[in-house]
């Protein structure tokens, strides 16, 4: 079955590491996207990628980084210069052209910061 | 600065009413909007969306009102369900100038419906 498939569902690390999270989706959706969620606060756009080997800040860039090497990949790097990382992060990817708005969201991953 | 507000953080309902779910948004720019479900510890999954051509969108239980004068808009369901009971986002978008939606969704804070059996 099509999707996005995001790991690991949970992870914990100590202040001061740099932890990625994995996003994979065989969609061959264009554009992939990663959100934060945090209690109160809805869903904030991190970074995002229309192409290959192109992505765009979003939002709340700082303390993050993105690679889009694969189409079918867009791994999430949260660095130890991100201040508040404990967070609930969701992967999405949607069609490039002639989108309709509709994103396809992975299940999440949990970070927790010790 | 939060362009799309969702200001009841929950809502509870009987069973087989309407539940109701309110939405503004600042930005006049915005031109199309979605609402989306999520159930705890997965990903949101796309419910129905509107454009700022029509004031209504209907599929099934679930209907979005569009009202652009008062930058506001809402999700009916009827009747609902205890299935129903999730968070709903509402988020926003813009067109850009080659008729498609920008790749950049903007999200509200989310209301917590509960649907008692």
């Amino acid at each position: 079955d099509g999707g996005i498939t995001q790991s690991p569902k949970y992870l914990f690390r100590k202040e001061g590491q740099n932890v990625t999270l994995s996003c994979e989706q065989n969609l061959n959706h264009d554009a992939m996207y990663w959100y934060r969620q945090d209690p109160g606060q809805g869903l904030r756009l991190i970074y995002y990628s229309q192409i290959v080997n192109d992505f765009q800040k979003g939002d709340i860039a700082e303390g993050y980084s993105v690679s889009r090497e694969k189409k079918e990949s867009f791994p999430l790097t949260v660095t130890s210069a991100q201040k508040n990382p404990t967070a609930f992060y969701l992967c999405a990817s949607t069609k490039g052209t002639g989108w309709t708005g509709e994103l396809f969201f992975g299940e999440g991953s949990r970070l927790t910061v010790l | 600065d939060q362009q799309v507000k969702q200001n009841s953080p929950s809502l509870s309902v009987q069973e087989g009413r309407i539940s109701i779910l309110n939405c503004d948004y600042t930005n006049s720019m915005f031109d199309y909007f979605l609402w989306y479900k999520k159930y705890p510890a997965e990903g949101p999954t796309f419910l129905i969306s509107i454009s700022s051509i029509k004031d209504k969108n209907e599929d099934g239980r679930f209907t979005v009102f569009l009202n652009k004068s008062a930058k506001h808009l809402s999700l009916h369901i009827v009747p609902s369900q205890p299935g129903d009971s999730a968070v709903y986002f509402c988020a926003a978008s813009a067109f850009t100038s080659n008729g498609g939606a920008t790749n950049k969704l903007i999200f509200g804070t989310g209301t917590l419906l509960a649907v008692q059996p």
